[in-house]
């Protein structure tokens, strides 16, 4: 069966710090993965998603990046965390229609 | 761009109640609609989904509804227990993404 790891579950940054949250997937080979972020209280934005290695779409322009070095592993990133990148990162895989979602990364910017 | 809208956004119902929950979409194009409930603090899971082929599915108390015509579909709880308390999300397929609704906050009243 699939599996879909995040890590860290939970992080504290200050403004202007560097970011590197971390996805991986068990069992399933080419997933399309996604990358999410929930503000508190509020719906799915999608930041980013991949249908191969080096395959990254943006959705939204901002300070973050997404890089696919293997194909099971999808990176978020950011050189300088503004105070607005605080919320739950959400990493999920598909491989048909159906997207199944990490246990997410809260990140709180201070 | 393509958009999903859902109503409402915040649903108080009786123990034992039904609940039903509404959303349109846009894109003509798209064949597979889902339901996700995130439960506090939690990563989203899905429920239920529904492709254009059909009408109509049933899983114990849950069901969802499709008017392709009308673009509408609707998620339908009966017997609602404690339990059902979350955030619940529609989805439609555009392309390699789900277009998501907003959400909506399911409270079960004792």
């Amino acid at each position: 069966s699939q599996t879909i790891h995040q890590w860290p579950a939970t992080l504290v940054q200050p403004v202007g710090s560097p970011l590197s949250l971390e996805c991986t997937v068990e069992g399933t080979s080419n997933p399309n993965l996604y990358w999410y972020r929930q503000a508190a209280g509020r719906g799915l934005q999608l930041l980013f998603y991949s249908v191969g290695i080096g395959q990254i779409s943006s959705e939204v322009p901002q300070n973050l990046s997404a890089s696919r070095p293997q194909d099971r592993q999808f990176i978020l990133s950011s050189k300088k965390l503004l105070l607005s990148d605080s919320g739950f990162y959400l990493c999920a895989w598909s491989g048909g229609h159906e997207q199944y979602f990490g246990p997410g990364t809260r990140l709180t910017v201070t | 761009g393509e958009n999903v809208e859902q109503h409402p956004s915040t649903l108080s119902v009786q123990e034992g109640d039904s609940a039903v929950i509404k959303c349109t979409y846009s894109d003509s194009a798209s064949n597979y609609f889902p339901w996700y409930k995130q439960e506090l603090g939690k990563r989203p899971q899905l429920i239920i989904d529904i492709r254009s082929n059909v009408g109509e599915k049933k899983d114990q108390r849950i069901a969802v509804t499709l008017n392709k015509t009308a673009k509408h579909f609707s998620l339908h709880i009966t017997e609602t227990q404690p339990e059902d308390s979350a955030v619940y999300f529609c989805a439609s397929d555009s392309n390699y993404q789900l277009i998501w609704g907003a959400g909506t906050k399911l409270i079960i009243k004792p």
